[in-house]
């Protein structure tokens, strides 16, 4: 079964610090690894989305790499805002199953004014 | 809008009750997904269908169960065998397994 897990549980940086959050998994054998934003007692929103073939994606000030061969992904945000506040999740699809997709725990991030 | 809508936004359950959390998309997608979120675990996949009138067991099916008998509409039904039902419900769709999935709002769910 893929283990997907995330490191910190917790973050607090001051605004306009670039941070990095962490995810890893157990089984190299990904179809894809997405990342997700959740605030306080809502749902998911996605945030970025790398292939397998890929190395990193970007949008704004997001940047997620992905190594399958050590099982890591990265999620780099830079110039943070208190509006980044929220909890961020990696989830991992695997190549084969039909239950293919995996979330990690999450890091709460606070970005403190 | 197109999107996933769930209701109601809290529920609360009696002891020996069934509750059904409703879920619906207008997103055309074929698959949909229930998923159960507790404070400090991630995501747990309770049902999942990738099509009309199919379904699959998650993780986390005991006490649970489901139907999909509108591609738009996959319906959770909290079932008095479930014996910890307060979590946080998520349900999900996209448009086959491979495919980004997109949330709804959630149901939280008490028992009184």
């Amino acid at each position: 079964k893929q283990e997907v897990t995330q490191i910190p549980a917790a973050l607090s940086v001051p605004e306009g610090e670039n941070l990095v959050l962490n995810c890893s998994f157990t089984d190299s054998a990904i179809y894809n690894l997405q990342w997700f934003r959740q605030d306080p007692g809502k749902g998911l929103t996605s945030l970025l989305l790398i292939q397998s073939s890929q190395r990193e994606q970007t949008s704004g000030r997001l940047n997620a790499s992905l190594d399958k061969s050590s099982g890591r992904s990265t999620l780099y945000i830079a110039a943070s805002q208190p509006g980044d506040s929220a909890t961020y999740l990696c989830a991992v699809r695997r190549q084969y199953g039909a239950n293919n997709l995996f979330f990690g725990t999450g890091t709460r991030l606070t970005v403190i004014p | 809008d197109g999107g996933i809508t769930q209701s109601p936004k809290y529920l609360f359950r009696k002891e020996g009750q069934n509750v059904t959390l409703s879920c619906e998309q207008n997103l055309n997608h074929d698959a949909m997904y229930w998923y159960r979120q507790d404070p400090g675990q991630g995501l747990r996949l309770i049902y999942y269908s990738q099509i009309v009138n199919d379904f699959q067991k998650g993780d986390i099916a005991e006490g649970y169960s489901v139907s999909r008998e509108k591609k738009e509409s996959f319906p959770l039904t909290v079932t008095s065998a479930q014996k910890n039902p307060t979590a946080f419900y998520l349900c999900a769709s996209s448009i086959d397994k491979w495919q980004t999935q997109y949330f709804g709002p959630g149901t939280r769910l008490l028992v009184l």
